[in-house]
């Protein structure tokens, strides 16, 4: 069965902090993608990756770096925590190509900054 | 003006209810999904459908692709069917989803 792992679900950092979430997937997928949700705002994407190495920008990615090294594995760094990212950070993978593939996501991670 | 918009954004409804949920878009698509999320966050893909009409047990989803219009319905809706629906578009190029603010339903016993 199709399994994406992150690897808090929840995590309380103090403002200045250089953080990292990570998210794991074990599908062999090309395409990994980084997500927070705020209330009101639905889901909006930061970051996405069509390969190893590669990365893009997605529509809120101030404040944010993101590291694909290995396939599986593509983490969310927030190089200096502010109180303005205290949200849910969802992580996804798909498969690449095909119209339509559906995304697979985590489980999420509630991340507060203090 | 949001690409893709829900209604209603809350939706009670006593047990055994049937229940609809609707999603329009104004972009071209490929794809439409319908994702639910309960409490604790997880997301679950539901549906995925460029066309026509998909059921799975108690739910099915509708397309209109000439009217850019989608709609999810729960029939006999149960407290355990309680979660946020999510609708999101795949547009026509790329892998990125768009996605609606979610409906937050309540099935009340």
């Amino acid at each position: 069965d199709v399994k994406v792992t992150q690897s808090s679900r929840y995590l309380v950092k103090r403002t200045g902090e250089k953080v990292f979430l990570e998210c794991v997937q074990d599908m062999d997928h090309e395409n990994m993608f980084w997500y927070r949700q705020d209330p009101g705002l639905g889901l909006r994407l930061i970051y996405f990756s069509y390969d190893v190495k590669m990365k893009e920008k997605g529509d809120i990615p101030e404040g944010y770096s993101v590291s694909r090294e290995k396939k599986e594995r593509f983490s969310l760094i927030l190089e200096s925590a502010s109180t303005n990212q205290t949200s849910m950070y969802l992580c996804a993978s798909s498969p690449q190509g095909g119209q339509g593939q559906p995304q697979h996501f985590g489980d999420g991670t509630r991340l507060s900054i203090l | 003006k949001n690409e893709v918009e829900q209604s209603p954004q809350n939706l009670t409804a006593q047990e055994g209810e049937f229940i609809t949920i609707n999603c329009s878009y104004s972009v071209g698509i490929s794809a439409l999904h319908w994702l639910q999320q309960h409490p604790g966050g997880g997301i679950v893909s539901l549906f995925m459908l460029s066309s026509g009409k998909k059921k799975h047990g108690r739910l099915i989803a509708t397309i209109n692709i000439q009217e850019k219009h989608s709609s999810l319905h729960i029939t006999a809706s149960h407290p355990r069917d309680s979660a946020v629906y999510i609708c999101a578009v795949k547009e026509t190029s790329g892998s990125r989803l768009t996605f609606g603010e979610g409906t937050q339903l309540t099935v009340n016993p």
